[in-house]
């Protein structure tokens, strides 16, 4: 069992350098997240999705964009990096049937 | 707004104490509440959820009653091990919908 699967698990840029974050689940959920863990902080929402093709802004959302092309995937984009987004990266997934979400390993991404 | 208040850590114990995490929670209706489990390097994993007041989630040991009349949570285990130790998320799903709500997390370390 796959369950949610996060690319790349560890990551360095430069400053103003782009990335994309890769978000896969084989459990056929509607709902995808991606969350960024900072020490202190918790968990804090940085943009979801309900269904393929939609999008929507959490918590945090500036300076992310999001894709969500096919129901499995969900991307994760960072056009111009900045060292205050250097953090511990984390996609989940969820269903109308069973609230509780699924996570991936995480992506450790530092921006110097 | 809904949100997740949780003690603050690290939390140090010796093996076979009692532990108790505290959470408390402010929503509207009646939302589902959990606790999630991060081991080091890992992601999250669900370790117990109760869906409606008086509910109580059991899993490995651990528990935790859903008492509305206190907005609570708490998380409770009778005997830790120094395999519990890891950071322990209390999290609530507003009724009706989805995105997660988290705590700050706790830190429990275990000695032998």
């Amino acid at each position: 069992n796959a369950g949610v699967t996060q690319t790349p698990k560890f990551r360095v840029l430069k400053t103003g350098q782009s990335m994309t974050l890769l978000c896969a689940q084989d459990m056929n959920h509607e709902y995808m997240y991606w969350y960024r863990q900072d020490p202190g902080m918790g968990l804090r929402l940085i943009h979801y999705s309900v269904g393929e093709g939609t999008t929507a802004k959490g918590e945090v959302p500036d300076g992310y964009n999001v894709s969500r092309l096919k129901k499995q995937n969900f991307l994760l984009g960072l056009e111009s990096a900045a060292p205050s987004q250097t953090s511990v990266y984390f996609c989940a997934s969820s269903s109308e049937e069973y609230t509780e979400a699924f996570f991936g390993q995480g992506t450790r991404l530092t921006v110097v | 707004g809904n949100s997740v208040t949780q003690m603050e850590g690290p939390v140090t114990l010796s093996e076979e104490a009692f532990l108790t995490i505290n959470c408390t929670y402010t929503a509207t209706g009646y939302p589902s509440l959990f606790w999630y489990v991060q081991y080091p390097g890992e992601g999250l994993q669900l370790l117990l959820k109760a869906t409606k007041a008086d509910d109580k989630g059991s899993n490995k040991g651990f528990e935790a009653t859903y008492r509305k009349e206190t907005t609570s949570f708490h998380l409770e285990k009778g005997s830790v091990q120094v395999s519990d130790s890891a950071v322990y998320f209390c999290a609530l799903s507003p009724t009706g919908g989805f995105k997660t709500i988290f705590g700050a997390g706790t830190r429990l370390f275990v000695k032998a």
